[in-house]
């Protein structure tokens, strides 16, 4: 079965400075990758995804994420936060058992973006 | 705004009773999802109907059910609730076409509270 892991539940990072929000992943096949970020009493909104090509991939709000076939990551990462940017962000594999396409979520991993 | 609109936003109950959840799909898209987000248990997929069917099942209890309508609307039905239901249920659309990428837009969420 396809899933994805977020070792840290939690990241602390200063404003200003660089962001990673780690994600690993175990898929069969090629995987199609995605991060979401939820702000507080909000719904998830689609940040970006990888489904091939280029490993780093360019999304909303400035983030990016690399693609790491050997490692089998994909971590978010910005290079420099925003205290706006604090929120609850997901990775996302796609899961194409039984043929129709769902997203299986990691557990989250809360950003706080510090002055 | 995702295109995906869901109500109530808030809705609070009792033990054992029975509530339905609303979601209207984004224009044109076939899939529905829906998800539980818990502390505990974080986002878990509960279930995918694609136009009309059920195609996905996810964690799922059998005390919840859920269906989409002609018009593509979904209503997900809690019954016999117990306090550990209590969570944000997000429904999400996509095209859902064999071809489609994966990404999911996500309405705001019924925050469901049993008391």
């Amino acid at each position: 079965a396809q899933s994805v892991a977020q070792p840290e539940d939690q990241v602390n990072v200063a404003e200003g400075n660089p962001l990673t929000v780690k994600c690993t992943y175990s898929v069969s096949g090629n995987p199609y990758l995605f991060w979401y970020v939820q702000y507080p009493n909000r719904g998830l909104q689609f940040l970006l995804k990888y489904i091939t090509g280029d490993n780093l991939v360019k999304g909303s709000y400035g983030f990016e994420a690399e693609f790491n076939k050997s490692q089998t990551s994909f971590h978010l990462k910005k290079p420099s936060a925003l205290v706006s940017d604090s929120a609850l962000y997901f990775c996302a594999v796609r899961d194409l058992s039984g043929g129709y396409n769902k997203l299986i979520f990691g557990a989250g991993t809360r950003l706080a973006v510090h002055p | 705004d995702s295109g995906v609109t869901q109500t109530p936003k808030h809705l609070i109950t009792a033990t054992g009773q029975r509530v339905t959840l609303r979601c209207s799909p984004r224009s044109g898209d076939l899939s529905v999802y829906w998800y539980q987000q818990s502390l505990d248990q974080g986002l878990q997929f509960l279930i995918q109907y694609y136009n009309g069917e059920e195609r996905a099942k996810g964690n799922i209890l059998e005390r919840f059910s859920a269906q989409q309508f002609p018009d593509l609307h979904s209503e997900l039905n809690l019954s016999s609730l117990e306090l550990g239901d209590s969570a944000l249920y997000f429904c999400a659309s996509s095209v859902g076409e064999i071809w489609d990428t994966g990404e999911l837009f996500f309405g705001e969420g019924s925050r469901l509270t049993v008391l």
